[in-house]
Protein backbone atom coordinates (compact mmCIF):
# COMPACT_ATOMS: atom_id res chain seq x y z
CA UNK A 1 0.00 0.00 0.00
CA UNK A 2 1.41 2.94 -1.12
CA UNK A 3 2.15 5.97 1.92
CA UNK A 4 3.22 9.50 2.20
CA UNK A 5 3.58 10.88 6.05
CA UNK A 6 5.06 14.34 6.01
CA UNK A 7 6.01 16.04 9.53
CA UNK A 8 8.41 19.14 10.25
CA UNK A 9 4.98 21.16 10.61
CA UNK A 10 4.21 23.81 13.18
CA UNK A 11 4.54 27.33 14.15
CA UNK A 12 7.40 29.73 13.35
CA UNK A 13 7.93 33.43 13.31
CA UNK A 14 7.76 35.49 10.62
CA UNK A 15 11.70 35.25 8.70
CA UNK A 16 12.31 32.15 10.75
CA UNK A 17 12.53 28.46 9.00
CA UNK A 18 11.34 25.06 8.70
CA UNK A 19 12.20 21.58 7.21
CA UNK A 20 9.54 19.51 6.26
CA UNK A 21 9.68 15.71 5.66
CA UNK A 22 7.82 12.81 3.71
CA UNK A 23 8.42 9.37 4.40
CA UNK A 24 7.12 7.27 1.67
CA UNK A 25 6.41 3.43 1.44
CA UNK A 26 5.16 0.89 -0.74
CA UNK A 27 6.64 2.11 -3.76
CA UNK A 28 9.80 2.23 -5.58
CA UNK A 29 10.67 6.04 -4.30
CA UNK A 30 13.32 6.37 -6.88
CA UNK A 31 11.36 5.96 -9.85
CA UNK A 32 8.83 9.00 -9.09
CA UNK A 33 9.12 13.06 -9.42
CA UNK A 34 7.50 13.93 -6.40
CA UNK A 35 6.18 17.28 -5.20
CA UNK A 36 4.84 19.21 -2.78
CA UNK A 37 1.77 21.08 -2.96
CA UNK A 38 0.27 23.65 -0.26
CA UNK A 39 -3.48 24.95 1.16
CA UNK A 40 -3.56 27.75 3.15
CA UNK A 41 -6.59 27.39 5.46
CA UNK A 42 -9.84 28.09 3.60
CA UNK A 43 -8.20 28.63 0.04
CA UNK A 44 -7.43 26.82 -2.71
CA UNK A 45 -4.76 24.17 -3.91
CA UNK A 46 -1.42 25.64 -4.96
CA UNK A 47 1.93 23.78 -6.37
CA UNK A 48 5.10 24.35 -4.51
CA UNK A 49 7.71 22.50 -6.00
CA UNK A 50 8.81 19.26 -7.79
CA UNK A 51 12.09 17.21 -8.02
CA UNK A 52 12.95 14.60 -10.53
CA UNK A 53 13.51 10.81 -9.68
CA UNK A 54 17.30 11.74 -9.51
CA UNK A 55 17.25 14.81 -7.65
CA UNK A 56 18.78 16.21 -10.75
CA UNK A 57 16.22 19.07 -11.90
CA UNK A 58 13.83 20.91 -9.31
CA UNK A 59 11.29 23.32 -10.19
CA UNK A 60 9.40 26.81 -7.79
CA UNK A 61 6.49 28.34 -8.24
CA UNK A 62 7.47 32.19 -8.62
CA UNK A 63 5.99 32.85 -4.92
CA UNK A 64 8.84 30.27 -3.10
CA UNK A 65 11.69 31.00 -5.44
CA UNK A 66 14.87 31.26 -3.52
CA UNK A 67 13.48 31.15 -0.25
CA UNK A 68 12.47 27.08 -0.47
CA UNK A 69 14.62 24.15 -1.47
CA UNK A 70 13.59 20.52 -2.01
CA UNK A 71 15.41 17.54 -1.55
CA UNK A 72 15.28 13.68 -1.59
CA UNK A 73 17.06 10.98 -0.31
CA UNK A 74 16.45 7.88 -2.29
CA UNK A 75 18.42 5.84 0.16
CA UNK A 76 16.02 6.77 3.21
CA UNK A 77 12.88 6.83 0.90
CA UNK A 78 12.31 10.47 2.19
CA UNK A 79 11.22 13.79 0.80
CA UNK A 80 12.04 16.90 1.84
CA UNK A 81 11.34 20.83 2.08
CA UNK A 82 13.90 23.06 3.46
CA UNK A 83 11.73 26.47 4.15
CA UNK A 84 14.00 29.56 5.04
CA UNK A 85 12.68 33.17 5.63
CA UNK A 86 8.93 32.16 5.98
CA UNK A 87 6.54 34.46 5.10
CA UNK A 88 3.00 35.09 6.63
CA UNK A 89 1.54 34.38 3.53
CA UNK A 90 3.46 30.70 3.75
CA UNK A 91 0.89 29.59 6.34
CA UNK A 92 -0.71 26.41 5.10
CA UNK A 93 -1.25 22.75 5.19
CA UNK A 94 2.02 21.73 3.09
CA UNK A 95 1.26 18.10 1.59
CA UNK A 96 3.78 15.56 -0.32
CA UNK A 97 2.46 13.65 -3.64
CA UNK A 98 3.94 11.09 -5.91
CA UNK A 99 3.57 13.10 -9.40
CA UNK A 100 3.12 10.86 -12.62
CA UNK A 101 1.06 13.02 -15.46
CA UNK A 102 -1.24 13.74 -12.05
CA UNK A 103 -1.06 14.07 -8.26
CA UNK A 104 -2.65 10.00 -7.89
CA UNK A 105 -1.47 9.91 -3.93
CA UNK A 106 -1.28 12.37 -1.54
CA UNK A 107 0.16 12.89 2.00
CA UNK A 108 -2.10 13.91 5.01
CA UNK A 109 -0.28 17.08 5.16
CA UNK A 110 1.33 19.26 7.83
CA UNK A 111 0.29 22.27 9.24
CA UNK A 112 2.82 25.38 8.68
CA UNK A 113 2.09 28.61 10.53
CA UNK A 114 3.84 31.76 9.92
CA UNK A 115 2.86 34.25 13.20
CA UNK A 116 4.78 36.26 15.47
CA UNK B 1 1.51 30.93 -13.35
CA UNK B 2 -1.81 32.15 -12.55
CA UNK B 3 -4.41 29.88 -11.11
CA UNK B 4 -6.92 28.44 -13.46
CA UNK B 5 -10.32 29.57 -13.44
CA UNK B 6 -13.15 27.91 -12.27
CA UNK B 7 -16.65 28.77 -11.23
CA UNK B 8 -16.54 29.57 -7.08
CA UNK B 9 -19.66 27.23 -6.60
CA UNK B 10 -22.34 24.83 -8.53
CA UNK B 11 -25.25 23.02 -7.46
CA UNK B 12 -27.68 20.61 -8.49
CA UNK B 13 -29.95 17.68 -6.75
CA UNK B 14 -29.96 14.42 -6.94
CA UNK B 15 -29.74 12.35 -10.00
CA UNK B 16 -29.02 15.75 -11.91
CA UNK B 17 -25.75 16.70 -13.77
CA UNK B 18 -23.34 19.18 -12.97
CA UNK B 19 -20.11 20.83 -14.70
CA UNK B 20 -17.38 22.48 -13.66
CA UNK B 21 -15.59 24.32 -16.13
CA UNK B 22 -11.63 25.10 -15.71
CA UNK B 23 -9.99 28.14 -18.08
CA UNK B 24 -6.59 28.20 -18.44
CA UNK B 25 -4.02 29.51 -21.34
CA UNK B 26 -2.17 27.90 -24.40
CA UNK B 27 0.73 27.41 -22.03
CA UNK B 28 -1.09 25.13 -19.83
CA UNK B 29 -4.80 23.33 -20.42
CA UNK B 30 -4.83 23.94 -24.08
CA UNK B 31 -1.30 23.67 -24.62
CA UNK B 32 -1.08 19.75 -22.88
CA UNK B 33 -3.65 16.73 -22.32
CA UNK B 34 -2.45 17.01 -18.70
CA UNK B 35 -5.44 18.13 -17.20
CA UNK B 36 -6.31 16.65 -13.96
CA UNK B 37 -9.31 16.77 -11.48
CA UNK B 38 -9.63 16.51 -7.84
CA UNK B 39 -12.67 16.33 -5.23
CA UNK B 40 -11.30 17.17 -1.52
CA UNK B 41 -14.14 16.86 1.57
CA UNK B 42 -13.38 18.96 4.44
CA UNK B 43 -10.44 18.30 6.44
CA UNK B 44 -9.00 15.11 3.85
CA UNK B 45 -6.15 15.48 1.21
CA UNK B 46 -7.11 15.95 -2.34
CA UNK B 47 -8.21 12.44 -4.16
CA UNK B 48 -7.41 12.03 -7.63
CA UNK B 49 -10.88 11.86 -10.43
CA UNK B 50 -9.85 12.61 -13.76
CA UNK B 51 -6.60 12.26 -15.25
CA UNK B 52 -5.25 12.89 -18.70
CA UNK B 53 -8.47 15.27 -19.65
CA UNK B 54 -10.65 12.33 -19.39
CA UNK B 55 -9.28 9.08 -17.99
CA UNK B 56 -10.91 7.82 -14.70
CA UNK B 57 -8.49 5.91 -12.26
CA UNK B 58 -9.69 2.29 -10.76
CA UNK B 59 -12.31 3.24 -8.28
CA UNK B 60 -13.97 6.11 -9.42
CA UNK B 61 -17.04 6.16 -10.62
CA UNK B 62 -18.40 6.62 -14.34
CA UNK B 63 -20.56 9.10 -13.10
CA UNK B 64 -17.69 11.37 -13.56
CA UNK B 65 -16.44 12.29 -16.92
CA UNK B 66 -13.81 14.88 -18.29
CA UNK B 67 -13.78 17.39 -21.18
CA UNK B 68 -11.54 19.53 -23.25
CA UNK B 69 -11.81 22.39 -25.54
CA UNK B 70 -9.14 24.44 -26.49
CA UNK B 71 -7.70 26.45 -23.07
CA UNK B 72 -10.83 25.28 -21.20
CA UNK B 73 -11.69 21.97 -19.63
CA UNK B 74 -14.55 20.67 -17.92
CA UNK B 75 -15.86 18.02 -15.54
CA UNK B 76 -19.18 16.70 -15.40
CA UNK B 77 -20.62 14.72 -12.70
CA UNK B 78 -23.80 12.51 -13.95
CA UNK B 79 -26.78 11.29 -11.71
CA UNK B 80 -25.30 13.80 -8.88
CA UNK B 81 -24.84 11.76 -5.55
CA UNK B 82 -24.69 13.08 -1.78
CA UNK B 83 -21.37 11.50 -1.05
CA UNK B 84 -20.48 14.44 -4.06
CA UNK B 85 -20.56 17.38 -2.29
CA UNK B 86 -17.37 18.57 -1.96
CA UNK B 87 -14.64 21.28 -3.47
CA UNK B 88 -13.24 20.22 -6.72
CA UNK B 89 -9.75 21.30 -8.30
CA UNK B 90 -8.67 21.26 -11.86
CA UNK B 91 -4.98 20.99 -12.38
CA UNK B 92 -2.61 21.36 -15.57
CA UNK B 93 1.22 20.66 -16.36
CA UNK B 94 2.22 24.15 -17.68
CA UNK B 95 5.20 24.91 -19.65
CA UNK B 96 8.62 24.47 -17.96
CA UNK B 97 7.42 21.81 -15.95
CA UNK B 98 5.28 23.73 -13.65
CA UNK B 99 1.98 22.58 -12.42
CA UNK B 100 -1.07 25.28 -11.97
CA UNK B 101 -4.14 24.18 -10.24
CA UNK B 102 -7.48 25.89 -10.35
CA UNK B 103 -9.24 28.45 -7.62
CA UNK B 104 -11.47 25.76 -7.11
CA UNK B 105 -15.17 24.94 -6.86
CA UNK B 106 -17.83 23.64 -4.48
CA UNK B 107 -20.54 21.48 -5.60
CA UNK B 108 -23.64 21.75 -3.23
CA UNK B 109 -25.92 18.80 -3.41
CA UNK B 110 -29.41 20.36 -2.84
Amino acid sequence: EVQLVESGGGLVQPGGSLRLSCAASGFTFSSYWMSWVRQAPGKGLEWVANIKQDGSEEYYVDSVKGRFTISRDNARNSLYLQMNSLRAEDTAVYYCARQEVAFVYWGQGTLVTVSS
Amino acid sequence: QSALTQPRSVSGSPGQSVTISCTGTSSDVGGYNYVSWYQQHPGKAPKLMIYDVSKRPSGVPDRFSGSKSGNTASLTISGLQAEDEADYYCCSYADSSFYVFGTGTKVTVL
